[in-house]
């Protein structure tokens, strides 16, 4: 399978915990992003890369969201001290992007779903 | 904010043709209409993007109206598999923007 890959699949932690997630995106793809949904609503933006480099961070990544994308490959999301409200399904999504009218579509991962009790 | 209106459900005949609609009115010139669709407990499936010229992949076909401020998705032989969330997108050119999603219209193929 060569597509967008998460692990884990599912996690439950208590609240004050730190979890971490990976997302291992589409071999040749450039750009990773990380997305956040929760029940009956779409997925939200939250921050993505270019090969290392994170370029943008969404508001809605508290000082407690930390990604990283060290190589330029697979990325990692940490929440520190998780709270209730952190309980969402946490989607990657990876596109190839060589400038300015020249990016296709983002494709995405299975996602992780965390629960915090 | 999502830049699109879609309508929250729709429902249609296994083996009918799915039309779902989209209105996205302040569309500006290098924007794009995506389309994605999830279902239930998957991450979100790339189905097609257009930017004036109608479209057409194996999964759908894409009609965007002349002057770009509608456009409707078409799946041409809905099947059970194809009921899910569909979100109509509209993004810019430039490969730095993030997908904006809206809450999409529930799709529900009936047998």
């Amino acid at each position: 399978d060569t597509g967008v890959s998460q692990d884990p699949r599912h996690k439950i932690t208590k609240r004050g915990q730190n979890v971490t997630f990976r997302c291992d995106p589409i071999s040749e793809h450039n750009r990773l992003y990380w997305y956040r949904q929760t029940l009956g609503q779409g997925p939200e933006f939250l921050t993505y890369f270019q090969n290392e480099a994170q370029l943008e961070k969404s508001r809605l990544l508290s000082d407690r969201f930390s990604a990283e994308r060290p190589k330029g490959s697979f990325s990692t999301l940490e929440i520190q001290r998780t709270e209730q409200g952190d309980s969402a399904m946490y989607l990657c999504a990876s596109s190839f992007s060589w400038g300015q009218g020249h990016n296709l579509a983002q494709f995405f991962g299975p996602g992780t779903r965390l629960t915090v009790l | 904010d999502a830049k699109t209106t879609q309508p929250p459900s729709m429902d249609c005949a296994e083996g009918r043709a799915a039309n779902l609609p989209c209105n996205h009115s302040t569309i500006s010139g290098n924007e794009y209409v995506y389309w994605y669709r999830q279902i239930h407990s998957q991450g979100p499936q790339y189905i097609i993007h257009g930017l004036k010229n109608n479209e057409t992949n194996e999964m759908a076909s894409l009609i965007i109206t002349e002057d770009r401020k509608s456009s409707t998705l078409i799946l041409p032989h809905a099947t059970l598999r194809d009921t899910a969330v569909y979100y109509c997108i509209v993004r810019g050119d430039t490969g730095n923007t993030p997908l904006v999603f809206g809450k999409g219209t529930r799709l529900s193929v009936i047998a």
